[in-house]
């Protein structure tokens, strides 16, 4: 089955850090990839999504992601960290052999102090 | 444009009773997928919805069931409610017509607590 998964189950930040979470999927042929997050209490939001083209993408609050197609990965990038940003966040891959449907990877709690 | 809406918010059932969660997509959204959602498993895909038929359906047994209506609405059954059943369960919307490259919008969620 395909999967997905993220190298981090929490990490721990203060202010200002540079923050960098890795997100690797099964190969499956050609495959959408995107990063949601979760802000505590509230519902999940796209922060970004690749579908094609450029493989740096750029997101909503200073995100940024890299698809490296030869290493299946989709890491997800931030300059530096707010306190703000504290949440889950989420890769998700569909495509070719994922169906129609999302496969999530299980999340990375990032908690930043201020 | 309003989004994607659940209700209820939360439920509590007991073992063994039946419950059904409600979504209602954002405007224009023909797709509804639910998914379930816990500490040990994460998210994982319950099924797909478009134009009143299940178009795709993920690894769960057949307690779970689901439905569309006409106006794109959305509504999932869990029969014999089971302890494991505990769940945030989401669901979310997209157009449903340009394949796998589509974004979808997820609701706030039901919080289902079996006792």
């Amino acid at each position: 089955a395909q999967s997905v998964s993220q190298h981090n189950h929490h990490v721990i930040l203060s202010e200002a850090a540079s923050l960098e979470l890795g997100c690797n999927y099964s190969y499956g042929g050609t495959v959408n990839l995107f990063w949601y997050v979760q802000y505590p209490g509230q519902h999940l939001q796209l922060l970004l999504k690749y579908f094609s083209g450029d493989p740096l993408v750029k997101g909503i609050k200073g995100f940024e992601a890299e698809f490296i197609k030869s290493k299946f990965s989709f890491n997800l990038r931030k300059p530096s960290v707010q306190w703000s940003d504290t949440a889950e966040y989420f890769c998700a891959v569909n495509g070719d052999n994922y169906g129609q449907n999302f496969v999530f990877g299980p999340g990375t709690r990032l908690s930043v102090l201020p | 444009k309003a989004g994607v809406t659940q209700t209820p918010r939360y439920l509590i059932k007991t073992r063994g009773q039946q419950v059904t969660l409600s979504c209602s997509p954002i405007s224009g959204h023909r797709s509804v997928s639910w998914y379930q959602q816990t500490p040990g498993q994460g998210l994982q895909f319950l099924f797909e919805y478009f134009s009143e038929t299940q178009r795709n359906k993920g690894n769960f047994p057949g307690r779970f069931s689901g439905r569309q209506f006409s106006n794109s609405r959305s509504e999932m059954n869990v029969s014999t409610l089971e302890l494991g059943d505990s769940a945030l369960y989401l669901c979310a919307s997209s157009w449903g017509t340009s394949g796998y490259q589509e974004t979808q919008y997820f609701g706030p969620g039901t919080r289902l607590l079996v006792l």
